[in-house]
């Protein structure tokens, strides 16, 4: 079995400040973890998806995630917010190892990032 | 370029009438999804197929109905039997031609009326 759970249903920064959206996992295997990003009324876009490789994971417009086995956790980070990144995140774990076979995802609740002026 | 499209983007349904939406992909994806997205609860998967004339139900299939007769084609058919379908239907393809990475389609919003 397996399970996400975002720990912030809503998040405010300024802009050009740090963005830290928290998520945790639970998996039988070792998981795939996924981070994408819906704007309103869109599709989700894949951010960055760690598949046991680097722990640390770079993705797309200057985010980065830390896969730390340990506290089970795999947090979506950005040193600095841009108006442009107000969304809403889905943390995403597939039940198939390295992500190399059809694997059902499950998701996240999600997090609203507002991002001010 | 390839990619999914779904049809149509906005979708009205009077109650007790059955709806089917449509999800298209060019990408050669052996398997598609669907996923139903509500305010606060995330994604949750309704049917899936991993190859064309097979599916599997997901964690939420009642209500719903798909077919799979064609690999690029995945339509998905709300009936009456659904209690509460107004939501945004999301649909999905995997394939090894992506490193088995997820595309996603932009959507369905369904309002039943």
């Amino acid at each position: 079995a397996q399970s996400v759970t975002q720990l912030d249903s809503h998040v405010s920064v300024s802009e050009g400040t740090p963005v830290l959206l928290r998520c945790n996992y639970s998996s039988s295997y070792s998981p795939s973890l996924f981070w994408y990003v819906q704007h309103p009324n869109k599709g989700l876009q894949l951010l960055l998806k760690y598949t046991s490789a680097a722990t640390l994971v770079k993705g797309i417009n200057g985010f980065e995630a830390e896969f730390k086995k340990s506290e089970t956790s795999f947090h979506l980070t950005k040193p600095s917010a841009h108006m442009s990144d107000a969304a809403e995140y889905f943390c995403v774990v597939s039940d198939q190892p390295g992500g190399t076979s059809y694997g059902k995802l499950t998701f996240g609740q999600g997090t609203i990032l507002t991002v001010h002026p | 370029d390839g990619g999914i499209t779904q049809s149509p983007k906005y979708l009205f349904r009077k109650e007790g009438q059955n709806v089917t939406l449509s999800c298209e992909q060019n990408l050669n994806h052996d398997a598609m999804y669907w996923y139903r997205q509500d305010p606060g609860q995330g994604l949750r998967l309704i049917y899936y197929s991993q190859i064309v004339n097979d599916f599997q139900k997901g964690d939420i299939a009642e209500g719903y109905s798909v077919s799979r007769e064609k690999k690029e084609s995945f339509p998905l058919t709300v009936t009456s039997a659904q209690k509460n379908p107004t939501a945004f239907y999301l649909c999905a393809s995997r394939g090894a031609q992506n490193n088995y990475g997820y595309t996603f389609g932009s959507g369905t919003r369904l309002t039943v009326v």
